[in-house]
């Protein structure tokens, strides 16, 4: 069984500052992993994806996430908030040989002026 | 422009009611999958589509129905709705299953 965790319903940060969304995940195989962004009122749109290689993987919008195996974590991060950055993410796994993808409960982020 | 398209985008119906919420894509995609999202559970896929005649169950099938008899077109069949089927569904497609979801503008649906 593949599954996710968003330890963090919401996360709070300040135009300018760093900003890191929290993802876990649980697979009997290799994890595919994605992050998914969604704005108010609008469908979701895929941020970046982890299949292999380099751990640090880099997406649109200036996001970035680390991939850690040990940890088996997938943390979202930005150098530097947008109040435009405000909106609800995703973190998804697929496990090898599996075809459904299982997403998270989502993590809200609010970046203040 | 390359999009997923949904139908309606607001739905009120009554327990029992059978519908269906229409799904297409311009871009040739292999899969299909239609999800619904909840307050405090996220996104939960529903069914899922490798190809044309092709589909399986996701992780919550129960009172849902799906066909693909086109490339293009994965449409969500409720036959018999009930309340706790109230959720905003959205439908996505990719060329793979590894590859990014392209979403559709979701369908609220509220079943009275």
């Amino acid at each position: 069984a593949q599954s996710v965790a968003q330890p963090e319903d919401q996360v709070n940060v300040a135009e300018g500052n760093p900003l890191t969304v929290k993802c876990t995940y649980s697979v009997s195989g290799n994890p595919y992993l994605f992050w998914y962004v969604q704005y108010p009122n609008r469908g979701l749109q895929f941020l970046l994806k982890y299949i292999t290689g380099d751990n640090l993987v880099k997406g649109s919008y200036g996001f970035e996430a680390e991939f850690n195996k040990s940890q088996t974590s997938f943390h979202l991060k930005k150098p530097s908030a947008l109040v435009s950055d405000s909106a609800l993410y995703f973190c998804a796994v697929r496990d090898t040989g599996y075809s459904t993808l299982t997403f998270g409960k989502g993590t809200m982020l609010l970046v203040s002026p | 422009e390359a999009q997923v398209t949904q139908n309606p985008r607001y739905l009120i119906t009554v327990t029992g009611k059978k519908l269906t919420v229409t799904c297409s894509q311009n871009m040739n995609h292999e899969y299909m999958s239609w999800y619904r999202q909840d307050p405090g559970l996220g996104l939960r896929q529903i069914y899922y589509s490798m190809n044309v005649e092709v589909t399986d169950k996701g992780d919550v099938p129960e009172g849902y129905k799906v066909s693909r008899k086109e490339k293009r077109n994965f449409p969500l069949i409720l036959e018999s709705p009930s309340p706790n089927q109230t959720s905003l569904y959205f439908c996505a497609s990719s060329r793979q299953p590894n590859e990014k979801l392209f979403f559709g503008s979701g369908t609220q649906l509220s079943v009275l």
